[in-house]
Order: structure tokens, then sequence, then C-alpha cells
């Protein structure tokens, strides 16, 4: 498997608090992704990552910010949870050239309560 | 920005049957195009992938194929065993300068012993 992590792995948090989870990847790749994964919605897009300081928004970024201080780390935070973001995060990395495959992490469960 | 869909979302197959499964991606610039599998409670992985350059791609029981004129692309799995049951997710990816990855909404495929 690619050497990326995410933590937690699952989470519990109350509605309004802040959340950060953390994508950490050991591979160098260039790109760097957060999905979030919900029943009939498939993997939507959040945020995505080009290089470091580098990142452009997704599909349902709305309520979410992201940060790529060095290459190996891609956080997303929940600036003020809600229920609606329950759900499955998924970071994902692939190397420099657009055409190579990605690799996902284990996968986050947050559940907001 | 890239659209891709996916059908259908169930598909159950007798085993040893053929399962096929369908995608359509909007933007022609697209380039990129992988399938992933996903087990249970697991991260999506990689069963194969084509370029723009190319129409057709085999790898033992899964092909995929790619028309770039009608923007759409299909997996075909021969000889279906129980172990593919699960759930598949196509994907487009763009060029240069545009590198988000696009997903479809999943196809369940449940194999019937």
């Amino acid at each position: 498997d690619a050497g990326i992590t995410q933590s937690p792995r699952h989470k519990v948090t109350e509605t309004g608090t802040p959340v950060t989870l953390r994508c950490h990847q050991t591979e160098n790749h260039r790109y760097m992704y957060w999905y979030r994964q919900d029943p009939g919605h498939g993997l939507r897009l959040i945020h995505y990552s080009y290089g470091v300081k580098d990142t452009d928004k997704g599909e349902v970024s709305d309520g979410y910010s992201v940060s790529r201080s060095k290459t190996e780390d891609f956080l997303l935070t929940l600036e003020s949870a809600t229920s609606s973001q329950t759900s499955v995060y998924f970071c994902a990395i692939s190397a420099s050239t657009p055409d190579t495959e990605a690799f996902f992490g284990q996968g986050t469960r947050l559940t907001v309560v | 920005g890239e659209n891709v869909e996916q059908h259908p979302s169930t598909l159950s197959v007798q085993e040893g049957d053929s399962a096929v499964i369908k995608c359509t991606y909007s933007d022609s610039a697209s380039n990129y195009f992988p399938w992933y599998k996903q087990e249970l409670g697991k991260r999506p992985q990689l069963i194969i992938d084509i370029r723009s350059n190319v129409g057709e791609k085999k790898d033992q029981r899964i092909a995929v194929t790619l028309n770039k004129t009608a923007k759409h692309f299909s997996l075909h799995i021969t000889e279906t065993q129980p172990e593919d049951s699960a759930v598949y997710f196509c994907a487009a990816k763009g060029r240069l300068g545009n590198e988000k990855l696009t997903f479809g909404t999943g196809t369940r495929l449940t194999i019937i012993p």
C-alpha cells in the first residue's frame, strides 16, 4: 500500500465545534485530495492540492477549508461542524503526472451530534 | 467543471456471467479514466485505468473501453466470481492545470452464486 495515513480514524464531535482531519503521506506525491463519501452520492471532491500552498475547491467545498504547508501533510478543517457533515472522509494522493493512479487513505468516520 | 454519470446504480449478475458498468463524462479535456473497486468498510482501490489515447485495455477478466467522441467509457467483467461483489466507481481526470479527479456515484455489483 502507498504510504498514506489519515488521522483520526473515528471522531464524534458536537455541532458548532471546529474539527481538523489530517492526511499524511510518505510518497512525496504532488497531488492530494479530500473526498467525502455518502450513500447514493459516491465520492465527492471537497478540496484538492497541486503543491505546497496550492489548493483549489471541489464540488462540495462550502463549510470546509484546507491547508498544505508541506508536501507530506494536507489538513481538512470543518470550521463549525454541522450534522450534514457527518460522513466518511477519504484522502487520496497521486504523483506528478496527471494520468497516474490515485491511492486512498483508510478513511475517517466523522459523526457530528 | 467535470460531471461524471454512472449507470446502473445496482447490478445483480449470476456467477459466471458478465457485468457491464457504463459512465459518461462532460469535459472533453479529460484524459485519464480510472476504475476503482471498494469492498465493504475498505478504501477504494484501482482495478484498471485507461488514457485518452487508447480505446480499449484488458487485464485478465476485466476490460475497459473508451469512446472519446461520445465521451463514455465502460467496465466489463467476464466470468464473474463471488469476490467481484463490491461497489465500483468510475472517475475522470483533467489534463495538466486541471487535475481534479471526479467520481461517478458508484455501482453496487452483487454476484449471485
